[in-house]
């Protein structure tokens, strides 16, 4: 059981290069999210899905797309990079419980660098 | 703006000392208030949790005081060990919202052995 994987570990874009990072889980969790940690801003989130097909914007979702496609990933694409969008980003995964999502499982985190 | 304020930025205790992290929110309609704690390298994982129908949580050395008048909530780490040293972030999400986590800025805690 890996729990919530992300792919890549590292990147570093030149401004304009577009990515995208992979998040796959493996324990049957309806709800994903994308967050981003920058220093002294906690983590903020990007945008997020309740169920395979589904997406819907976060507290920053500028300059980022994603797509839902099966349950288990969740891609988080930058389609233009900017040097802005430097952060450590993180998925994270959780289950309703009662009609509520509680304990978020996060992943290892992906490190990006835009020059 | 943000919305669930955390501090102080940094803390150092000296092994056996009690941590005391405070957050303060400004939606009352957050329902759902977790603590998560980051190690270096590692994403976040869920250390307590609390409701706000209750004003007090212990799970070990962790309790979370929760004052709903006031719209703050604190971590106390009791007895803090080497082991403890961490980054801790503050949440609070709300039902009506899709669960969405909003956090705080995040305590570094560093214990002295």
């Amino acid at each position: 059981n890996a729990g919530v994987t992300q792919t890549p570990k590292f990147r570093v874009l030149k401004t304009g290069q577009s990515m995208t990072l992979l998040c796959a889980q493996d324990m049957n969790h309806e709800y994903m999210y994308w967050y981003r940690q920058d220093p002294g801003m906690g983590l903020r989130l990007i945008h997020y899905s309740v169920g395979e097909g589904t997406t819907a914007k976060g507290e920053v979702p500028d300059g980022y797309n994603v797509s839902r496609l099966k349950k288990q990933n969740f891609l988080l694409g930058l389609e233009s990079a900017a040097p802005s969008q430097t952060s450590v980003y993180f998925c994270a995964s959780s289950y309703p419980l009662l009609g509520r999502a509680i304990e978020q499982y996060f992943g290892p985190g992906t490190r990006l660098t835009v020059t | 703006q943000q919305q669930v304020k955390q501090s102080p930025q940094s803390l150092i205790v000296q092994k056996g000392g009690i941590s005391i992290i405070n957050c303060a929110y400004e939606n009352t309609a957050f329902d759902y208030f977790p603590w998560y704690q980051q190690f270096p390298g590692k994403g976040p994982a869920l250390l307590i949790a609390i409701r706000p129908d209750v004003s007090e949580k212990k799970e070990g050395r962790f309790t979370i005081s929760f004052n709903k008048s006031a719209k703050q909530f604190s971590l106390h780490i009791m007895d803090s060990q080497p082991g403890d040293s961490a980054t801790y972030f503050c949440a609070a999400s709300m039902e009506a919202a899709g669960n969405k986590l909003t956090f705080g800025g995040g305590t570094r805690v560093l214990v002295k052995p």
